[in-house]
């Protein structure tokens, strides 16, 4: 069985401080992870990816993986209103010629004006 | 350029009626994904067609089957909806098993009554 745990929230933070969004995984052969940001009522939307161990940045979404403790994060700096939403953590699993996409069940970030 | 569409939107079936949710991309990706997402279980994977002419069984493919009707189009179908398939589905598609961004698109809300 292949876990991803991610704290639920809601994770409130005031306007202008950073959000830290952290998800744990199960499986240690995954090796490409990605972050979607979930409007309600919306579909996933791709925000990061990261595929080796360190940190990624994009604008004001920084993504850090260490796949040695199997732990992925995802830092917002500069938090805004518009950034209140669930953020979908999912590793990529491969065996037996497939490769899924296993979704946390997202943690609930409410940014406060 | 639209990405990933979704048909119908919402939709209210009774039990045991069948219906079939259509799904098109056209960013000329070759693998396809149906998704459904239900209150605090996240979104599970019912079922995937990595190329043209191949679909394979996700994690909850159980009442549900899937056509791969060409590149640009993947339908899912319910032959006996029942009240455990109320939920949202959504689509995705992404470039290649090389590749593993994947794309969603708008969502179908389905209620069986």
């Amino acid at each position: 069985q292949k876990e991803v745990e991610q704290n639920s929230g809601p994770l409130s933070v005031p306007e202008g401080a950073i959000a830290s969004l952290n998800c744990t995984y199960s499986d240690r052969v995954s090796q490409s992870f990605f972050w979607y940001r979930q409007y309600s009522g919306k579909s996933p939307e791709l925000i990061m990816s990261i595929y080796s161990n360190g940190d990624k940045e994009d604008g004001r979404f920084t993504a850090q993986l260490n796949k040695a403790s199997q732990y992925v994060s995802l830092l917002i700096r500069d938090s805004q209103p518009s950034d209140s939403a669930t953020y979908l953590c999912a590793p990529l699993y491969s065996g037996a010629g497939s490769y899924q996409l296993t979704f946390g069940k997202g943690t609930k970030l409410s940014v406060i004006p | 350029n639209a990405g990933v569409t979704q048909t119908p939107k919402f939709q209210v079936l009774k039990t045991g009626q069948s219906m079939t949710l259509q799904c098109a991309q056209d960013m000329n990706h070759n693998s396809m994904y149906w998704y459904r997402q239900d209150p605090g279980m996240g979104l599970r994977l019912i079922y995937y067609s990595a190329s043209e002419g191949t679909t394979d069984k996700g994690e909850v493919p159980n009442g549900y089957n899937v056509s791969r009707l060409n590149k640009r189009e993947f339908s899912l179908r319910l032959e006996s909806a029942a009240p455990s398939q109320t939920s949202v589905y959504f689509c995705a598609s992404s470039e290649a098993r090389g590749a593993y961004e994947q794309y969603f698109g708008p969502g179908t809300r389905l209620t069986v009554t």
